[in-house]
Formats: structure tokens, C-alpha cells, sequence
């Protein structure tokens, strides 16, 4: 019931595509659900993160949309860039108490020129 | 301002050694996590201290320990290495608990 499924693996997109990246939980006491991009050599950084009483959240290019009754949620980066490539992750968890991040399996991206 | 320093970048140890890892989280955050990252199992939660108090521990077995000092500052030491526990062990800070901060992490190879 701690699992978050990320969906696809891999991704290529071409330059000013609309990249989509899916993941759904299982654990309906989650109320935290941030994205992160890990760029090679290094650690994650946080991106844009939703709480489940909003059903979209946008910052800059990326926005999350949400969708509480089907447990899923999504990342949509608009006019991606060959500086997008990188690995996403999405998380889960509580937002009181002591925070434990459930993570995705991550999505590879890649923007080609 | 400064970010999550991990130390050492790089490890190279022998099967049934011990190491140990350190954390300097940003200023003024209490709340610091550790997780172990591979390509096998992704990103996997290991522990979370808050003003000194473990707060939460992720599965893995008893060989995986933390601490957290006054200054906020962690360390992880993982004993009697296996050739599994490779893997890059990253540090996350956040003032409150939420939003949290990665570090480089600790890219831990046993041989």
C-alpha cells in the first residue's frame, strides 16, 4: 500500500514538445505529492509539488494535475527543452509528522534539439 | 546560501568494513533524511531525524544506523559491509519536514 507506480520508464521528446509523465498511488492517507529531477551526479531537486485538495498546480513551464478519486497524478513540462533532459521522479507521503517520501521507479526524459 | 554538503563524495570500501557518512544540512534546518539510491530499487527511505530524534526508519536491517547532532548535522554508518549496499546514499534537509533539499549524496562502492 506504500507503493507509487511511474509511468513510462523512458521518454523522448522533441524540442517544444508537451512530455507527460504518470504516476499513481495506492495509500489514500497520502497528502503530499511532490516531483523531482535528478540531473547525473546529482541528488534530486525538488520541482513542483500538489497537495490533494488542489486538482492543478502550475510553476513555469511544469504543472501537476491531480486526480484524488482516481489516485493518480501527472507532470506535464510545456515547450520542454534539450536542458529538460534528465530523470523525474515522483513521491508521495504525509505532510504531518515525520516525513518518509515513497518514490517512483523515475522516468528518463529526453528533449531532442 | 549554502546547499546539502555530503561527505565523502566517493567511497571505495572492502566487504565487512564499516563506514560512515556525514551530513551538513542548510542552515536552520532540523529535519534531515537519508535514503539509498539504485538502479535496482530506485530510491529507497532509510531514516529521518528531527532535532536529534529519529523520527521515522525505512526497511532495511539493523546494519544501517543514524544519528543527529545539536547542530542538525547527521551521520549514517552502515556496518559490516555487504556487496549490495552499493549505491549512492543521499542526504535531505528541510526546515519543517516538508520540502525537502537533496544533497549530492555518497557514491558508495564495496568490493
Amino acid at each position: 500500500q506504500q507503493q507509487v507506480k511511474q509511468s513510462p520508464q523512458s521518454l523522448i521528446v522533441q524540442k517544444g514538445g508537451i512530455p507527460i509523465i504518470n504516476c499513481a498511488y495506492e495509500n489514500t492517507a497520502f497528502d503530499y505529492f511532490p516531483w523531482y529531477q535528478q540531473f547525473p551526479g546529482k541528488g534530486p531537486a525538488l520541482l513542483i509539488a500538489i497537495r490533494p485538495d488542489v486538482s492543478e498546480k502550475k510553476e513555469g513551464r511544469f504543472t501537476i494535475s491531480f486526480n484524488k478519486s482516481a489516485k493518480q497524478f501527472s507532470l506535464h513540462i510545456m515547450d520542454s527543452q534539450p536542458g529538460d533532459s534528465a530523470t523525474y521522479f515522483c513521491a508521495a507521503s504525509l505532510l504531518q509528522g515525520a516525513q518518509k517520501l515513497v518514490f517512483g521507479q523515475g522516468t528518463r526524459l529526453t528533449i531532442n534539439p | 546560501k549554502a546547499g546539502v554538503t555530503q561527505t565523502p563524495r566517493y567511497l571505495i570500501k572492502t566487504r565487512g568494513q564499516q563506514v560512515t557518512l556525514s551530513c551538513s544540512p542548510i542552515s536552520g534546518h532540523r529535519s534531515v533524511s537519508w535514503y539509498q539510491q539504485t538502479p535496482g530499487q530506485g530510491l529507497q527511505f532509510l531514516f529521518e531525524y528531527f532535532s536529534e530524534t529519529q523520527r521515522n526508519k525505512g526497511n532495511f536491517p539493523g546494519r544501517f544506523s543514524g544519528r543527529q547532532f545539536s547542530n542538525s548535522r547527521s551521520e549514517m554508518n552502515v556496518s559490516t559491509l555487504e556487496l549490495g549496499d552499493s549505491a549512492l546514499y543521499l542526504c535531505a534537509s528541510s526546515r519543517t519536514g516538508v520540502g525537502y533539499t537533496f544533497g549530492s549524496g555518497t557514491r558508495l562502492t564495496v568490493v
